[in-house]
C-alpha cells in the first residue's frame, strides 16, 4: 500500500530555536497534505492543509509566522517550527491522501516527536 | 460543526475476550467515518470505514464496526482480541467525496489486553 514517511521520527532542540520535519509521499503523488498535532493522551488536531505549489491552509487558532509550511513538489511537504518553544513540545503526524477526491485514500506518516527544552 | 466522542479514554480486556470501542459524531451532513489504530512508532493504519450501504462494515484484522445512524454511533467491535491488538483507537469522521479530505479525530481509546 501507500506510504508516507517523516523525517526525523523524533529531535530535541533548544528554546529559540527552529526545527524543519519532512513529510513524504513514496510511491504517489499528493497534491494536498495535512499536519496534524497530537498532545499525549489527546486527538490528532488538524493544523494545516498545504497545497503544491501554493499557500497553505491553516486552521483557527494555528500560528502562520510559527508553524511555515511549504510544500515543494508532488511528494515532499515541510513543516518548519520557528523560535520553538517548550510549549511546541508535541507529536506531529503528516498525511497524504492519495486520490485527493476520496477521503479513505488518506495515508499517515509515523510521525515527529517534538521536544524543545 | 463536527466532532467525535469516544467515552472511553481506557480500556483493559483479557486476551480472548469480546471488545467494544465506542464512538459518537455529531455531523452536519452524511458522515463518512473511520476507525483507525495507532501503534508506537507507526502511522495510522485504517481498520475500517463507513460511506454508505450495508450499516456493518468489516475490517482488517477481524473487526467490525456498527453504524446506527439514530445512536450517531459508530462502534467498533472484535469477538476474540488478541495481544496484537494492544494500542491506540481513533475514531474519525470526515466530509463526503469532493468535501475535502480533512478528518476530525476523537481522542481516542488506549487498548490493554491482559494474557
Amino acid at each position: 500500500g501507500a506510504v508516507v514517511s517523516q523525517h526525523p521520527s523524533w529531535v530535541i532542540c533548544k528554546s529559540g530555536t527552529s526545527v524543519k520535519i519532512e513529510c513524504r509521499s513514496l510511491d504517489f503523488q499528493a497534491t494536498t497534505m495535512f499536519w496534524y498535532r497530537q498532545f499525549p493522551k489527546q486527538s490528532l488536531m488538524l493544523m494545516a492543509t498545504s497545497n503544491e505549489g501554493s499557500k497553505a491552509t491553516y486552521e483557527q487558532g494555528v500560528e502562520k509566522d510559527k508553524f511555515l509550511i511549504n510544500h515543494a513538489s508532488l511528494t515532499l511537504s515541510t513543516l518548519t517550527v520557528t523560535s520553538a518553544h517548550p510549549e511546541d513540545s508535541s507529536f506531529y503526524i503528516c498525511s497524504a491522501p492519495s486520490n485527493p477526491g476520496y477521503t479513505d485514500t488518506q495515508y499517515f506518516g509515523p510521525g515527529t516527536r517534538l521536544t524543545v527544552l | 460543526a463536527q466532532s467525535v466522542t469516544q467515552p472511553d479514554i481506557h480500556i483493559t480486556v483479557s486476551e480472548g475476550a469480546s471488545l467494544e470501542l465506542r464512538c459518537n459524531y455529531s455531523y452536519g451532513a452524511t458522515p463518512y467515518l473511520f476507525w483507525y489504530v495507532q501503534s508506537p512508532g507507526q502511522g495510522l493504519q485504517l481498520l475500517l470505514k463507513y460511506f454508505s450501504g450495508d450499516t456493518l462494515v468489516q475490517g482488517i484484522k477481524g473487526f467490525e464496526a456498527e453504524f446506527k445512524r439514530s445512536q450517531s454511533s459508530f462502534n467498533l467491535r472484535k469477538p476474540s482480541v488478541h495481544w496484537s491488538d494492544a494500542a491506540e483507537y481513533f475514531c474519525a469522521v470526515g466530509p463526503s467525496q469532493g468535501g475535502g479530505n480533512k478528518l476530525t479525530f476523537g481522542t481516542g481509546t488506549q487498548l490493554k489486553v491482559e494474557l
